[in-house]
């Protein structure tokens, strides 16, 4: 069971917009430790969307956007696409641990 | 540009060894510090291990300490786990990945490599 909870699953219709939940506490987001966000789809590397609680990297879609406050994070798609059906994953520190979220499945109807 | 290809991953039998092998390209691998992250079969990303730059700093995941170890060669670019008395449930796919110290935050992935521990 992760430190961090995130919903098992979320899906919407093309278009939409999706909201994934990371809640911790505070030893970890909570104590100020930055959240971030990656994609993986099944066969390929995990892949980071979004890093610094809100920034995007270079390529990734402006649809992608990450908030975080107090003891929780989330990360929204607008506009949901084909492409994006995928697993997600936060991720933030306790102390010199790393801790990731459990996944969320999100699915594209 | 920036590689982590991932190696010795495979079958292995309970209680026994494996050492797995990240060989790192595209970047000045001494000036970053290195994880290892796996996924079990059907869960989520679980965190391993980490070494600092300069292999002052290591730390382990309950789940390893005591049985897995990090190490690095920063004269070969490479990034090792050695993994003592192996259990089923360390079966899963294995993860080299940087670590960006700007923000803190895992930004290249390995492919991975398969570990299966089965009798």
């Amino acid at each position: 069971q992760s430190v961090l909870t995130q919903p098992p699953s979320v899906s919407g219709a093309p278009g939409q917009r999706v909201t994934i939940s990371c809640t911790g506490n505070s030893s970890n987001i909570g104590a100020g430790y930055n959240v971030h966000w990656y994609q993986h789809r099944p066969g390929a590397a995990p892949k980071v969307l979004i890093y610094g609680n809100t920034i995007r990297p270079s390529g990734v879609p402006d649809r992608f956007s990450g908030s975080k406050s107090g003891t929780s994070a989330s990360l929204t798609i607008t506009g949901l696409q084909a492409e994006d059906e995928a697993d997600y994953y936060c991720q933030s520190y306790d102390a010199s641990l790393v801790l990731f979220g459990g996944g969320t499945k999100v699915t594209v109807l | 540009q920036v590689q982590l290809v991932e190696s010795g991953g495979g079958v292995v039998q309970p209680g026994k060894s494996l050492r797995l092998s990240c060989a790192a390209s595209g970047f000045t691998f001494s000036t970053y510090g290195m994880h290892w992250v796996r996924q079990a079969p059907g869960k989520g990303l679980e965190w391993v291990a980490v070494i600092w730059r300069d292999g002052t700093n290591i730390y382990y995941a309950d789940s390893v300490r005591g049985r897995f170890s990090i190490s690095r060669d920063n004269s070969k670019n490479t990034l090792y786990l050695q993994m003592n008395s192996l259990r089923a449930e360390d079966t899963a796919v294995y993860y080299c990945v940087r670590y960006n110290s700007d923000y803190y935050y895992l930004d290249y992935w390995g492919q991975g490599t398969l570990v299966t521990v089965s009798s």
